[in-house]
């Protein structure tokens, strides 16, 4: 099966544009979650998707950003207007649906590739 | 509140070397997960064990292996006869149980460069 799959691999932009970013989950996966590391820090959770409905949304930093997943398929990641310290690595990770809650939220993540973002 | 601790932020070894990567973890949960993951150079989180906080059996796949020990909570992972592919940054994480269980904390990672 492909694995996740994150788009662009790398943009540069500079300091108030905009920047949309694409995650791909692995098909029939129907949690969807966005990370990201900024630079010398920890990998930090920024939101998780049951599908299209937003779960959970408490690491989204500001209202800068803006997390979207039409239709329960790929997710979209908007970066507007980008500052600075919005540079960093952006990573999607999928999981699928167990049986229940407890099974379908531990399972293993499936991280991307991930989108290294650099704004100027 | 959780914390994922990862003292060392690099380690150089020569190939065939065994090389241990620590984890202290802080959590008030009694049920938690404890994951690590592996970055290679071409960048993807690459998922290598997951372990409940009911099972402290020690595990050992392959060349890895895993040491829990809750009663320092701590999470360490060896390498045995490391291989230069084993170069990579590997990060530890801790999870909860039921609906947060993804919602990862992630210690900061240990980079470790085997040479040849």
């Amino acid at each position: 099966e492909a694995g996740v799959t994150q788009f662009p691999s790398h943009s540069v932009i500079e300091k108030g544009q905009t920047v949309t970013l694409r995650c791909d989950p692995i098909s029939g996966h129907d949690n969807l979650y966005w990370y990201r590391r900024v630079m010398g820090k920890e990998i930090k959770f920024l939101l998780h998707f049951v599908k299209e409905s937003k779960q959970d949304e408490s690491g989204m930093p500001n209202n800068r950003f803006l997390a979207e997943r039409t239709g329960g398929t790929y997710s979209t990641l908007k970066v507007q207007p980008a500052e600075l310290e919005d540079s960093g690595v952006y990573f999607c990770a999928s999981s699928p649906t167990g049986t229940g809650p407890r099974s379908s939220y531990n399972s293993p993540l499936h991280f991307g590739n991930g989108t290294r973002l650099t704004v100027t | 509140a959780q914390k994922v601790t990862q003292a060392q932020t690099e380690i150089s070894v020569v190939e065939k070397e065994d090389v241990t990567l620590d984890c202290v973890y802080e959590t008030r949960d009694t049920t938690y997960y404890l994951f690590w993951y592996k970055q290679p150079p071409s960048g993807e989180l690459v998922f290598l064990i997951r372990r409940n906080s009911f099972d402290e059996q020690n595990e050992i796949s392959g060349r890895y292996s895993w040491n829990f020990q809750k009663s320092t909570s701590s999470f360490n992972f060896t390498i045995t006869a490391s291989q230069v592919v084993d170069s990579a940054v590997y990060f530890c994480a801790l999870g909860r149980s039921g609906a947060a269980g993804n919602k990862l904390t992630f210690g900061g990672g240990t980079r470790v460069l085997v040479k040849p």
